[in-house]
């Protein structure tokens, strides 16, 4: 399976802590992506970071890049109850388009 | 952003029985189109990418007989899930992708979840 692996599964904080999860991938790469899926729902695309860049922010998100090791980390910082989710790295393998998902980190932030 | 939807968003049938879901792009052509699977509490899993007006393309371990795809219009997909059995239910979640677009170009819609009983 080229499906990539995300760490950890679960993680519990509480809010205004940071939230740090990693992901790992099997393939060469032209971009790597992040989504966020509240339960039951669909993905929202929350960064999309291209595989000649390093690092990425978009308000409280900060994401890195090291293609040498093959792996990505998302970096929420001052976490609120409602960044409570599932958040999937997502790799372009296959070209055109198609998208390999990370396993996926569930995120629970108590208020 | 460009909006995604699917009908339905929630479907329960009986075991034997065949569920269509709609996967419609509302304001710009989608000359592709992707089906993922996710099953509770895991990951996304692509199923098969469809192209307009071409037959879909399956991924290795999707049965093409039991998943139907029609991408009959640029802004129209369906996948029919056939003679479904409890082990189908799972939620169905389309993405489109534009000819010639990278992945940053592809839009998700919310979800259908199918219950098989």
């Amino acid at each position: 399976s080229q499906q990539g692996e995300e760490d950890p599964q679960a993680l519990s904080i509480q809010e205004g802590e940071n939230a740090t999860m990693n992901c790992s991938y099997k393939t060469s790469i032209n971009n790597l992506q992040w989504y966020r899926q509240n339960s039951g729902r669909g993905l929202v695309h929350l960064i999309l970071i291209r595989s000649n860049e390093r690092e990425k922010h978009s308000g409280r998100l900060r994401v890195t890049l090291d293609t040498s090791k093959k792996s990505s980390s998302l970096l929420i910082t001052a976490s609120r109850a409602a960044d409570t989710a599932s958040y999937f790295c997502a790799t372009d393998f296959g070209g055109f388009q198609k998208l390999v998902f990370g396993t996926g980190t569930r995120l629970l932030v108590s208020p | 952003g460009a909006v995604v939807s699917q009908h339905p968003s929630r479907v329960i049938c009986k075991s034997g029985t065949s569920v269509k879901i709609e996967c419609r792009s509302l304001d710009f052509q989608a000359t592709t189109m992707f089906w993922y699977r996710q099953f509770p509490k895991q990951s996304l899993m692509l199923m098969a990418t469809s192209n307009e007006g071409s037959k879909a393309t399956y991924e290795q371990g999707v049965e093409k007989d039991k998943f139907l795809i029609n991408h009959a219009s640029l802004t129209l997909s369906t996948l029919t899930v056939t003679s479904a059995h409890p082990e189908d239910s799972s939620f169905y979640i389309c993405s489109t992708g534009v000819r010639g677009g990278s992945t940053d170009t592809q839009y998700f819609g919310p979800g259908t979840r199918l219950t098989v009983l």
